[in-house]
């Protein structure tokens, strides 16, 4: 079974800096998706960025960039330019590309994210 | 334009109460999930569906039943709820197999429920 662990429970950053989120996962698998999601205050899960394993060059969404390393099994997401609004709970997830088990999403424990003005 | 739309959004329960949480989707998604939340935690799959009629165990499946006679509503039953169950339950859909499986799933706003 696939894991996901993300290492810091909390993180904080001054509005305009750059934070790094760190995640980790273990698959024995060699085709796979990751993802972060956010989850502010209002409970709402919002897809940030995407990955697939197969894809060497790191995903980029605007300030929202990922440092993809397959052989480290890491995952890192950078937040350049923090904004008041990034301030939430940050998941890391990871989905088999194997279709198996309903393709589900397994998560790690979230970072939560404040953001300091 | 609803996407994933649960209700209710909080309940209190006492122990040993049943309640059934809804979850309907409109865009036509073949893979729909249920997923609990406890404080400070990330989200547990409790169970899933690939289509009408198909249903399988997550993780964390005991004290809970489901149901999808359609393609749209995945309805989740708490029988003889229990403090344990106390979390947030988030209700999901996705296409399903294939290059689509990099798609994003798509998250309901969650329910709170309380057991006391």
């Amino acid at each position: 079974a696939q894991t996901v662990t993300q290492s810091q429970p909390e993180m904080s950053v001054q509005e305009a800096e750059t934070v790094t989120l760190s995640c980790t996962y273990d698959t024995s698998e060699s085709d796979y998706y990751l993802f972060w999601y956010k989850q502010p205050p209002s409970r709402q899960m919002i897809l940030v960025i995407r990955q697939e394993a197969y894809k060497q060059q790191n995903a980029t969404e605007n300030r929202f960039s990922v440092n993809f390393q397959k052989a480290a099994k890491s995952f890192s997401l950078k937040i350049s330019d923090s904004q008041l609004g990034d301030a939430a709970m940050y998941f890391c997830a990871y989905r088999s590309a194997l279709g198996t088990s309903g393709s589900r999403l397994t998560f790690g424990e979230g970072t939560q994210l404040t953001v300091n003005p | 334009n609803a996407g994933v739309t649960q209700t209710p959004k909080f309940r209190i329960l006492k122990i040993g109460q049943s309640m059934t949480l809804q979850c309907t989707q409109d865009m036509n998604h073949n893979y729909m999930y249920w997923y609990r939340q406890d404080p400070g935690m990330g989200l547990k799959l409790i169970y899933y569906s690939v289509g009408a009629g198909i249903t399988d165990k997550g993780e964390v499946p005991n004290g809970y039943n489901v149901s999808r006679s359609t393609t749209e509503d995945f309805p989740l039953r708490l029988e003889l709820a229990a403090p344990s169950q106390t979390s947030v339950y988030f209700c999901a859909s996705s296409k399903g197999q294939g290059a689509s499986l990099n798609t994003e799933a798509f998250f309901g706003q969650g329910t709170r429920l309380t057991v006391v």
